[in-house]
């Protein structure tokens, strides 16, 4: 099992620009999640999807957009990045209450 | 709201030394308390976890015991190594949820 991957691990965007984060999960969770990691201020959740077709905003969702494309995958959308949004982004899945697993992570650079 | 708190980093030790790192949550319902690590370049890792009043979570020779008198999950090792350098983050999730609250992460350094 690969667990939980994200593409791409590194992007450098130029404000304006738009890009997409992808996530999958091979271990059939219902639960995932975006997080965005920032010196000093842990994981912020941005957005998260109970299950298959629903999605709820987290604490810090202005600027992004989600998908749960089906039960693996959960895309995150910056329509227009501004250099606010640079950050390490993680996603995460888990089985309802039980623990988050976590993916390597996409490094985002805003300019 | 749900907050958690964590002591501030670095925290330098040295091999065999032992390692305190504070952490506090609020108490809103009957939180489950967590300890993740984060290695250099990685995604975190659930370290150990507990779920009630008393309960001791413990993993790879961390220990954390949830305090509800003094709402705190302190974690401890009474000998680090080198290998456990990285970034440990305090976190706190609803009784009858799974929405993570973090601290804002610690980072441990051990040197040989």
């Amino acid at each position: 099992n690969a667990g939980v991957t994200q593409t791409p691990k590194f992007q450098v965007l130029k404000t304006g620009q738009s890009m997409t984060l992808q996530c999958a999960q091979d271990m059939n969770h219902n639960s995932m999640y975006w997080y965005r990691q920032d010196p000093g201020m842990g994981l912020r959740l941005i957005y998260y999807s109970a299950s298959e077709g629903t999605t709820d905003k987290g604490e810090v969702p202005n600027g992004y957009n989600v998908s749960r494309l089906n039960k693996r995958e959960f895309s995150l959308r910056l329509e227009s990045a501004a250099p606010s949004q640079t950050s390490v982004y993680f996603c995460a899945s888990s089985v309802d209450n039980y623990e988050q697993f976590f993916g390597p992570g996409t490094r985002l650079t805003v300019l | 709201g749900n907050s958690v708190t964590q002591m501030e980093g670095p925290v330098t030790l040295s091999e065999e030394a032992f390692l305190t790192i504070n952490c506090t949550y609020t108490a809103t319902g009957y939180p489950s308390l967590f300890w993740y690590v984060q290695y250099p370049g990685e995604g975190l890792q659930l370290l150990l976890k507990a779920t009630k009043a008393d309960d001791k979570g413990s993993n790879k020779g961390f220990e954390a015991t949830y305090r509800k008198e003094t709402t705190s999950f302190h974690l401890e090792k009474g000998s680090v190594q080198v290998s456990d350098s990285a970034v440990y983050f305090c976190a706190r999730s609803p009784r009858a949820g799974n929405m993570l609250t973090f601290g804002g992460g610690t980072r441990l350094m051990v040197k040989p």
